[in-house]
Parts: C-alpha cells; sequence; structure tokens
C-alpha cells in the first residue's frame, strides 16, 4: 500500500513566524509532488508543486523535495492568521498508476 | 474563485432518489476525477476519466455511476445511497494523467437521508 505520512497537527505558530510542515511517502518511484490548502468546509486548493529535488519558491511558500529520504515539505514565510488551514500533501503514484495519493493533513493555525 | 465549476453547491437526497452530479471546466484539460471526502480525512479517489474514457475506477460502488459526455463534462449519477454515502464530492481536472497537477471545483456537499 502506498502511503503519504504527515503529522496531524495542530501545528501552532505565532504571526509572522515561519511554519513549517512536513510530509514523507512510501513509493519510491514517485516523481511528482503538491500541496493543497484546505480551509474548513471548502475544497482543496493548489498552492505549489514539486517534480525536482530542492527548493521550489513562490512568494511567501517554498516547497522542498528530497527524494532520496522520501520527503518533502512546505515552508510558509510570515504566517498570517489567514494562512490557518489543513495542509494535505500528495504524491503521484508511479508505475503508470496515476493516482494521487494525499496525506491525512495538517492543521496549521496562526495566532496574533 | 475555481475554474472548475461544481452543482448543485448542497443536495439532500432520500435513499430511494436518483439525482446527478455534474462538473464542467473549460480549461482544455483532458483529465477529468471524482472524489469523495468524509469530515476531517483526506480526499479519496472514485474515478479517473482520461481523454473522456474512463482508466480508473477505485472499486467504487454501482449506486455511484459515472458519466463524460465530452472533455468539459463530468456526471457523477447517484442511485440507492445510504446514510454513509453522506460527504463533500469534488471534481477535479488536470492537463493529462500523470505528473499535471490537479484543480478542484467546489464540491457538492451531499446528505442521504
Amino acid at each position: 500500500q502506498k502511503e503519504v505520512e504527515q503529522n496531524s497537527g495542530p501545528l501552532s505558530v505565532p504571526e509572522g513566524a515561519i511554519a513549517s510542515l512536513n510530509c514523507t511517502y512510501s513509493d519510491r518511484g514517485s516523481q511528482s509532488f503538491f500541496w493543497y490548502r484546505q480551509y474548513s468546509g471548502k475544497s482543496p486548493e493548489l498552492i505549489m508543486f514539486i517534480y525536482s529535488n530542492g527548493d521550489k519558491e513562490d512568494g511567501r511558500f517554498t516547497a522542498q523535495l528530497n527524494k532520496a529520504s522520501q520527503y518533502v515539505s512546505l515552508l510558509i514565510r510570515d504566517s498570517q492568521p489567514s494562512d490557518s488551514a489543513t495542509y494535505l500533501c500528495a504524491v503521484m503514484g508511479s508505475g503508470g498508476y496515476n493516482k494521487l495519493i494525499f496525506g491525512a493533513g495538517t492543521r496549521l493555525a496562526v495566532h496574533p | 474563485d475555481t475554474e472548475v465549476t461544481q452543482t448543485p453547491k448542497h443536495l439532500v437526497m432520500g435513499m430511494t432518489n436518483k439525482k446527478s452530479l455534474k462538473c464542467e471546466q473549460h480549461m482544455g484539460h483532458r483529465a477529468m476525477y471524482w472524489y469523495k471526502q468524509k469530515a476531517k480525512k483526506p480526499p479519496e479517489l472514485m474515478f479517473v476519466y482520461s481523454y473522456e474514457k474512463l482508466s480508473i475506477n477505485e472499486s467504487v460502488p454501482s449506486r455511484f455511476s459515472p458519466e463524460c459526455p465530452n472533455s468539459s463534462l463530468l456526471n457523477l449519477h447517484l442511485h440507492a445511497l445510504q446514510p454513509e454515502d453522506s460527504a463533500l464530492y469534488l471534481c477535479a481536472s488536470s492537463q493529462r494523467t500523470g505528473d499535471s497537477p490537479l484543480h478542484f471545483g467546489n464540491g457538492t456537499r451531499l446528505t442521504v437521508t
């Protein structure tokens, strides 16, 4: 069973701090990785995607990928209360099995 | 605002009813998906269509019947549902299956009474 693991949280950070969200995956052949943000009662919203080892930055968000360690993370700089949501890590399965596997999500709470 | 439009936003149906969920995208995407999400759980894949052909059925009960009339439209026909089928049903699309990011619609909140 291909799995994606995340700490469920809540991860509580003060406003203006860096929030670090982590994810590990079991399918060593996976090549595509995604972060979604989901507010309570709403649908998932794509935040970042990353395909290559290293860092990818977009505004206040940085995705980091280490395929050797099967680890992907999301950093949110200058966290705002509006960033409070559940962050879902998703990994595309390998071997022609085009299934996006979601982690259970990490709940982030940014307090003023 | 999402570019994937789902209707209705909310649906309440009895166990003997037949209803349909609709999804539309105009991004030229060739892959479309149905997901089911229960409270405090991640989305679970139900069906994948690629170039209007069903490519993945995640062993979904036959009371859920998908249909892809054309590359922009995706329907989910519902019949004889159970209360445990109450959930948020999410439609998504991507340029193609494989490595393309999925873009989700706002979902249909389904309650089966």
